[in-house]
């Protein structure tokens, strides 16, 4: 069962910041960030564990609520070279390591 | 280091016809996996393998076979192509060597059309 992202588009002037959620009815055991820009493939941005940890990479950063099965996005001080569409990936453990599953996706458009 | 290679990364097929979406990775990888990507619908694991020999089905099964004979090669079948199966089709690997947790190296697609 897919991941539930939300919101499904954000728009931003540059500067500003967005926060998009994932969240799953499963028992998770990592949650992925992807970013796409039109026509490409996808690019890891950062993985979660369970453990509530949060991750930073440049001014994009990243949470894990184990106990309530979400992980949200961070994009503080938007930039241009932000705009894309981010997908969470999530994978459950067990017999299932290296099995993503993803959300829907989040388009993200910045304007100058 | 060429990553991961898809070919062909354009193609239109007529329904009912069949053919093999190629994919092959050069970094070892035990874990390799198939999506389509459709607009609205994300990423949807079509089969995925992890290691020779194994391969487990994903949320989008029907009408694609896979085989893994070789840790380089993952290549996708199609049987019988219907006008639905047109999509963009990603491969994906990650290694096990270094645990769970590790992020997937997609190649750029294949952009499949079926007329």
């Amino acid at each position: 069962q897919q991941p539930v992202q939300s919101p499904q588009a954000v728009i931003l002037r540059e500067g500003e910041d967005a926060v998009i959620n994932c969240s799953s009815s499963k028992a998770l055991y990592s949650v992925h960030w992807y970013r796409q820009k039109h026509g490409e493939a996808p690019v890891f941005l950062m993985i979660l564990l369970k453990g509530g940890e949060q991750k930073g990479h440049e001014k994009i950063s990243a949470s894990f609520n184990e106990k309530k099965q979400q992980s949200s996005l961070y994009l503080t001080a938007s930039q241009l070279s932000y705009s894309g569409t981010y997908f969470c990936g999530t994978e459950s453990g067990g017999t299932s390591y290296g099995k993503l599953t993803f959300g829907q996706g989040t388009i993200l458009t910045v304007h100058p | 280091n060429a990553g991961v290679t898809q070919t062909p990364k354009f193609q239109v097929l007529k329904t009912g016809q069949s053919m093999t979406l190629q994919c092959a990775q050069d970094m070892n990888h035990e874990y390799m996996s198939w999506y389509r990507q459709d607009p609205g619908m994300g990423l949807r694991l079509i089969h995925y393998s992890v290691g020779a020999g194994i391969t487990d089905q994903g949320e989008v099964p029907n009408g694609y076979n896979v085989s893994r004979s070789t840790t380089e090669d993952f290549p996708l079948r199609l049987l019988s192509a219907a006008p639905s199966q047109t999509s963009v089709y990603f491969c994906a690997s990650s290694p096990r060597d270094r645990g769970p947790n590790q992020p997937q190296h997609f190649g750029d697609g294949t952009r499949l059309s079926i007329l």
